[in-house]
């Protein structure tokens, strides 16, 4: 049962572009979103979380979205840069539940910037 | 502020011997975590501590794998009689009393079982 889905692998768009990746989760109980970032052969990199009380959260060129009622969540880079190639992972938590906040991956979506 | 780090980077082994592999968190988080990563998936949970409690354990930690967190600082996550299945990344993550919900990642410790 993947609770949390990641529909598109891949991702390619023009330097200086917007890229938007997309995230579905199935269990009510996520109260905490996060996005990270990876390149091969490193461990992910934090970029940007929401809580479930907002509906968007900025921080630079980076832009969480959070629609609750459809379960979707999206991550907004705007203007993408060639650096941002790297394969992006949306994960979720129960952060105020018992779960003690283990976090929940999508497959990821291998994002390619082309200058 | 150094980051996780995380020891070895790569493990090669034959099936059937044991491995262990060492996670050094953030100075004074007292959460940490160990997650699998397979390739084209997203990390999987394996097990959690908070200071040197391990709070919770997934079913994919078979009984083969063992973790410890003896001081509340570094921890270690052994296998023994490593299968082929047991090709991974291993990844450690974490977090902080005033922030918990975010985790932050090491490097990650790729194994292959040949």
């Amino acid at each position: 049962d993947q609770q949390v889905k990641q529909n598109s692998p891949s991702l390619s768009v023009q330097e200086g572009r917007i890229s938007i990746l997309n995230c579905d989760y199935t269990n009510s109980m996520f109260d905490y979103f996060l996005w990270y970032k990876k390149y091969p052969a490193e461990g992910p990199t934090f970029l940007i979380s929401i809580s479930s009380i907002k509906d968007k959260n900025e921080d630079g060129r980076f832009t969480v979205f959070l629609n609750k009622s459809a379960k979707h969540l999206s991550l907004h880079i705007v203007p993408s840069q060639p650096g941002d190639s790297a394969v992006y992972f949306c994960a979720a938590s129960d952060a105020g539940g018992t779960s003690y906040g283990k976090l929940t991956f999508g497959q990821g979506t291998i994002l390619t910037v082309h200058p | 502020d150094t980051g996780v780090s995380q020891n070895p980077r790569h493990k090669i082994t034959k099936r059937g011997q044991n491995v262990t592999f060492r996670c050094d968190p953030i100075s004074e988080h007292n959460r940490l975590y160990w997650y699998r990563q397979t390739l084209g998936q997203g990390p999987e949970f394996l097990t959690y501590f908070q200071n040197e409690a391990q709070l919770e354990k997934s079913r994919l930690l078979s009984d083969r794998f063992s973790a410890e967190r003896p001081k509340g600082s570094f921890s270690t996550l052994e296998i023994q009689r490593t299968e082929q299945g047991d090709s991974a990344m291993y990844l450690c993550a974490s977090s902080s009393k005033r922030r918990q919900e975010t985790q932050y990642f090491g490097p990650g410790t790729r194994l292959l079982v040949l």
